[in-house]
């Protein structure tokens, strides 16, 4: 079973709108977390990272992050078609060294 | 800042093959990482290394062998080609268990 788990696989958004990316792990010794963009053809680029209980906000991108329930949250707003892209989480949990990623988002934003 | 490259771009191979994959990186990063993406799916690691001449497997290192000649360089190999195999191998390091930086790839085909 896969340690990060991230929803919705796809998600279809208008210009403009807003853009709520999922993923929970089930590492209870988590604690970080990265998402990264990677556009088509491309290799991923962090874009976030959080440790904290709580928000933080970057332009029209903010990450939630619950610890309790391993949660994090990826809002963006004001969504433009230059943001579709494969959205990844990454979680950092025990393992001396690496991450896991989850399965990826799939986000389309349509003129 | 620094840089990783990936050598070749492009890979193309028969089936039964033993292919080679190289990656250099000059951030000076103690871990390196290698993973496979299939086409628009996340990232499955296959081997990384916290060090020079170490060696951790992955979730997907059946198949291949890595091995990590000096700090800077970190190789894959891929023991016998699968038919019809094709995927995008991601180089990645960091600097602890921090954020990972990615090469631009390598696309594999085998015939």
């Amino acid at each position: 079973q896969q340690k990060v788990q991230q929803s919705p696989e796809s998600l279809i958004v208008p210009e403009g709108g807003m853009a709520s990316l999922n993923c929970t792990s089930s590492d209870r010794n988590v604690d970080y977390f990265w998402w990264y963009r990677q556009h088509s053809g491309k290799s991923p680029k962090m874009l976030m990272s959080i440790f904290s209980n709580g928000e933080k906000e970057e332009g029209r991108f903010t990450v939630h992050l619950n610890k309790a329930s391993l949660h994090t949250s990826l809002h963006i707003r004001d969504s433009q078609p230059s943001d579709s892209a494969l959205y990844l989480c990454a979680a950092r949990g025990s393992a001396l060294g690496r991450l896991h990623f989850g399965a990826g988002t799939q986000l389309i934003v349509i003129p | 800042g620094g840089i990783i490259t990936q050598t070749p771009k492009f890979l193309i191979g028969q089936e039964g093959q033993k292919l080679t994959l190289k990656c250099q990186q000059n951030f000076n990063h103690d871990t390196m990482y290698w993973y496979r993406q299939d086409s628009g799916k996340g990232l499955r690691l296959i081997y990384y290394s916290i060090t020079e001449n170490d060696l951790q497997k992955g979730d997907l290192s059946e198949g291949y062998d890595a091995s990590r000649e000096k700090k800077s360089s970190f190789s894959l190999t891929v023991t016998s080609a699968q038919k019809n195999e094709m995927a995008v191998f991601l180089c990645a390091s960091s600097r602890d268990r921090g954020e990972q930086y990615f090469g631009p790839g390598t696309r594999l085909t085998v015939l």
